[in-house]
């Protein structure tokens, strides 16, 4: 059972390229969340999706653009990157948006340079 | 939805009970006190919830006092591989909950 899968797990960029993060699970969960986790800081909250179809922003969501594919799927885009995005990326899902327990992805460690 | 707060860091030895404390006083009434927890270079996990007096589980107790003013995570004889950073947050029961994580609790065990 992999449960929420990202990739990839690392990635270095450099500063103006762009890039798509993957996320998919296999729980068969509506919610689907993006988060970033700074070093001593805890984990903001990016942009989340409520179900398919559907995206909203979260705390952070300046730089970035979602994508809900389908049901499984929900990837996080950085169309020009900048040393300030290098952050770890964790995804997360639900089976609905008021349910207690998320479950997290290994994240995705990304560096811009 | 509550604001938690909780201490920075915390230390302690292996076979030692720890406790960690947090802090809502301002919850609602629909609310529900969840723990994660996440190991270094891991996502984080979920661990316990309660809405009032104690749970139990595999992995932890939770406490919370009749007021449910404050709420205590207890880890029973921690090992080495309890070190991690511990995530008090509060949830409003139904509706719309986005889980929403601050700094944690940095918790280390030593030999």
């Amino acid at each position: 059972n992999a449960g929420v899968t990202q990739t990839p797990k690392f990635q270095v960029l450099k500063t103006g390229q762009s890039m798509t993060l993957q996320c998919a699970q296999d729980m068969n969960h509506n919610s689907m969340y993006w988060y970033r986790q700074d070093p001593g800081m805890g984990l903001r909250l990016i942009y989340y999706s409520a179900s398919e179809g559907t995206t909203d922003k979260g705390e952070v969501p300046n730089g970035y653009n979602v994508s809900r594919l389908n049901k499984r799927e929900f990837s996080l885009r950085l169309e020009s990157a900048a040393p300030s995005q290098t952050s770890v990326y964790f995804c997360a899902s639900s089976e609905s948006q008021g349910d207690t327990e998320a479950f997290f992805g290994q994240g995705t460690r990304l560096t811009v340079v | 939805l509550a604001k938690t707060t909780q201490p920075i860091s915390m230390d302690s030895y292996e076979g030692q009970e720890v406790n960690i404390t947090c802090s809502h006083n301002n919850i609602a009434t629909n609310d529900y006190i969840t723990w994660y927890q996440q190991f270094p270079s891991q996502g984080p996990r979920f661990i316990i919830q309660g809405y009032k007096t104690k749970v139990t589980n595999e992995v932890a107790s939770l406490f919370i006092p009749a007021d449910r003013k404050s709420s205590t995570l207890s880890l029973p004889r921690v090992s080495l591989s309890d070190t991690a950073v511990y995530y008090c947050l509060a949830r409003a029961s139904g509706g719309s909950y986005i889980p929403t994580f601050g700094r944690g609790t940095s918790l280390i065990v030593h030999p």
